[in-house]
């Protein structure tokens, strides 16, 4: 079966200081990534996909993500982190076309102001 | 409606008893998935739901847990007999079908916490 690992559970930073969470997946095939996000007291809602192309993707507020096929990584990324984006962070992979999406166990994301 | 509804917010039941967990979609999604947020765990995928076809099951974790919708809507999972380690945070997801189901975003809902004691 497939997992999803972050092995960041709880990330503390300050405001503007750079953001890297860790998200490292086990299926060998073709796959469809994402990073879903859940801020204090709202729905999960999807931050940024990647398909197919170019492996970094841009997605809203400033994140993006990298690709990196050979380590089954899909980083998330943002060069100055804001106290509004103090939120948990989960990475999600599907099988290439197959019905089930594995999330992984999310990061907590606190940002001081 | 607007978003992916379900209810109720929170039940806390003993254990032994049923439950009745509700979700309804984004009108016109015709994919619906329920997954578990155990404490400190990611997602579990549950079931699936496309349409009219035969859900996907395999992620149940037990014949005590059974799900349904109904006319390609609404969609209620029920827990038989609750155990404590039922006990999590269950989530509803929808998303528009089509070609490559996996590229689909999906729509998710607050979540029911269900507490066992």
């Amino acid at each position: 079966a497939q997992s999803v690992s972050q092995h960041n559970h709880h990330v503390i930073l300050s405001e503007a200081a750079s953001l890297e969470l860790g998200c490292n997946y086990s299926y060998g095939g073709t796959v469809n990534l994402f990073w879903y996000v859940q801020y204090p007291g709202q729905h999960l809602q999807l931050l940024l996909k990647y398909f197919s192309g170019d492996p970094l993707v841009k997605g809203i507020k400033g994140f993006e993500a990298e690709f990196i096929k050979s380590k089954f990584s899909f980083n998330l990324r943002k060069p100055s982190v804001q106290w509004s984006d103090t939120a948990e962070y989960f990475c999600a992979v599907n099988a290439y076309n197959f019905n089930k999406f594995y999330f992984g166990s999310g990061t907590k994301l606190n940002v001081k102001p | 409606g607007a978003g992916v509804s379900q209810s109720p917010s929170n039940k806390v039941t003993e254990k032994g008893k049923d439950v009745e967990l509700r979700c309804d979609p984004i009108s016109g999604h015709t994919a619906l998935y329920w997954y578990r947020q155990s404490l400190g765990q990611g997602l579990e995928f549950l079931i699936y739901f496309q349409g009219n076809s035969a859900p996907d099951k395999s992620g149940l974790p037990s014949d005590r847990f059974s799900a349904e919708r109904t006319g390609g809507s609404v969609s209620t999972l029920t827990i038989q007999r609750t155990q404590q380690e039922d006990s999590a945070v269950y989530l509803c997801a929808s998303t528009v079908s089509g070609a490559g189901i996996g590229k689909n975003i999906q729509y998710f809902g607050a979540g029911t916490r269900l507490s066992v004691l």
